[in-house]
């Protein structure tokens, strides 16, 4: 079965500097792997996934990812943190073979000062 | 294109009472996801379904819970004799068939409060 762990409960950064929120991910197959955000009282919404080719993906609102295959990690990256990033961040995976579920980690607060 | 839509927005039941929470996937998509959030847990998964199957109900409770997506209308996910720690938000997912690689798409939630 496939899962996945966001070892920080919650991520400070100050606005401008580099932020990076970690996930590890263990699948039987090969995985898809995605990241989602979430603001207070809405819905999750999509940001970037990977599927293949590129290690690194870009998404929307700039952000980023690194698939490490030797790691099993997909961190999540921006290279200059806005106030307006702080929100709630899921990663999520998904093994390659057909009717599996799409899973979550518990979620890593990001809180971007000013 | 209407997204993913959850009814209702605000569920509030008393213990004992029946909740029913109502979703229609995007238009073109025919599986569906439920997941819970609690404060301390994250995005619990719950069922995974596509029109008239369960595909994988690994997450869900093994009483007074149950899933369906029919052939027609929206999938429903019923919860028997609520108590109070039914209470949370209750997500929507879908997604194309087939499409593994695909992202799922949310719903904005029904908020459930069992008072």
């Amino acid at each position: 079965a496939q899962s996945v762990a966001q070892p920080e409960d919650q991520v400070n950064v100050a606005e401008g500097n580099p932020l990076t929120v970690k996930c590890t991910y263990s699948v039987s197959g090969n995985p898809y792997l995605f990241w989602y955000v979430q603001y207070p009282n809405r819905g999750l919404q999509f940001l970037l996934k990977y599927i293949t080719g590129d290690n690194l993906v870009k998404g929307s609102y700039g952000f980023e990812a690194e698939f490490n295959k030797s790691q099993t990690s997909f961190h999540l990256k921006k290279p200059s943190a806005l106030v307006s990033d702080s929100a709630l961040y899921f990663c999520a995976v998904r093994d390659d073979q057909a009717g599996t579920a799409l899973i979550f980690g518990k979620g890593t607060t990001l809180s971007v000062s000013s | 294109n209407a997204g993913v839509m959850q009814n209702p927005r605000h569920l509030v039941r008393r213990r004992g009472q029946e909740a029913r929470l109502r979703c229609s996937p995007m238009k073109g998509h025919s599986h569906v996801y439920w997941y819970r959030q609690l404060p301390e847990e994250g995005l619990k998964f719950m069922v995974y379904l596509q029109k008239e199957n369960i595909i994988d109900e690994s997450g869900m409770p093994k009483e007074r819970f149950s899933a369906e997506f029919p052939k027609e209308g929206p999938s429903i996910l019923r919860i028997q004799q609520v108590v109070r720690g039914d209470s949370a938000a209750y997500f929507c997912a879908s997604s194309p068939q087939g499409q593994e690689n695909t992202e799922a798409f949310f719903g904005q939630g029904t908020r459930l409060t069992v008072v």
